[in-house]
């Protein structure tokens, strides 16, 4: 069975302090993996798309990676409103069907 | 560009009675329209996929006639939660997906702001 996880679930941070957020997944045929960000009672924000092993997107203190079996988003000097859950969904092959992890909360304080 | 909407952002019903969302794509043409339910502190269920024209395709374990879905049109798609009950209270949420483009591997979803549902 296809399965997406997410670690850690929450995480808190002070203003500047660096982490990264990790998606681990089992999928049959990886046609992308998506970063999504969420605030509360919102619809998920689109953040990143990546397709291969060894790639990397990135966009002001957030940086996407990808491996063959997981993937990092790395946060760099966050600010209190970076503050958000973080969601990590995959594109299952075959289908246009995104399947989601359970999210990070991240809550940084400053 | 790619914009969603949602309407409502809330509702508040008594049990029993229907409940209809409506998920609009407002600056382009769906074929495709996903509806996800989202429990607190939950990630997204995906409920059904819906494609204009066409029935909807429903994940397991959810009940196609609960939850009536209609394509009418590329740019609009339907929720109906019938006899609603305090359970089918939650969060639910549309994405739609643009016509295919012959150069993507896939198509991207865009997300609606998501409705509120509270079944009194």
């Amino acid at each position: 069975e296809d399965q997406v996880t997410q670690s850690p679930e929450a995480l808190r941070l002070q203003e500047g302090e660096s982490s990264s957020l990790n998606c681990s997944y089992t999928v049959s045929g990886l046609r992308g993996l998506f970063w999504y960000r969420q605030d509360p009672g919102k619809g998920p924000e689109f953040l990143f798309t990546l397709y291969s092993a060894g790639e990397e997107k990135e966009k002001e203190r957030l940086k996407a990676t990808l491996t063959k079996k997981e993937s990092f988003l790395h946060i760099t000097a966050p600010k209190p409103e970076d503050s958000a859950t973080y969601l990590c969904a995959v594109l299952e092959g075959g289908y246009n069907k995104l399947i989601f992890g359970a999210g990070t909360r991240l809550a940084v304080h400053p | 560009g790619a914009v969603v909407s949602q309407h409502p952002s809330r509702v508040i019903c008594k049990s029993g009675t229907s409940v209809k969302i409506e998920c609009r794509s407002l600056d382009f043409q769906a074929t495709t329209m996903f509806w996800y339910r989202q429990f607190p502190k939950q990630s997204l269920m995906l409920m059904a996929t819906s494609n204009e024209g066409s029935k909807a395709t429903y994940e397991q374990g959810v009940e196609k006639d609960k939850f009536l879905i209609n394509h009418a049109s590329l740019t609009l798609s339907t929720l109906t939660v019938t006899s609603a009950h305090p359970e089918d209270s939650s969060f639910y949420i549309c994405s739609a997906s643009p016509l295919f483009e012959a150069h993507s591997s896939y198509n991207e979803q865009f997300f609606g702001p998501g409705t509120r549902l509270t079944v009194l």
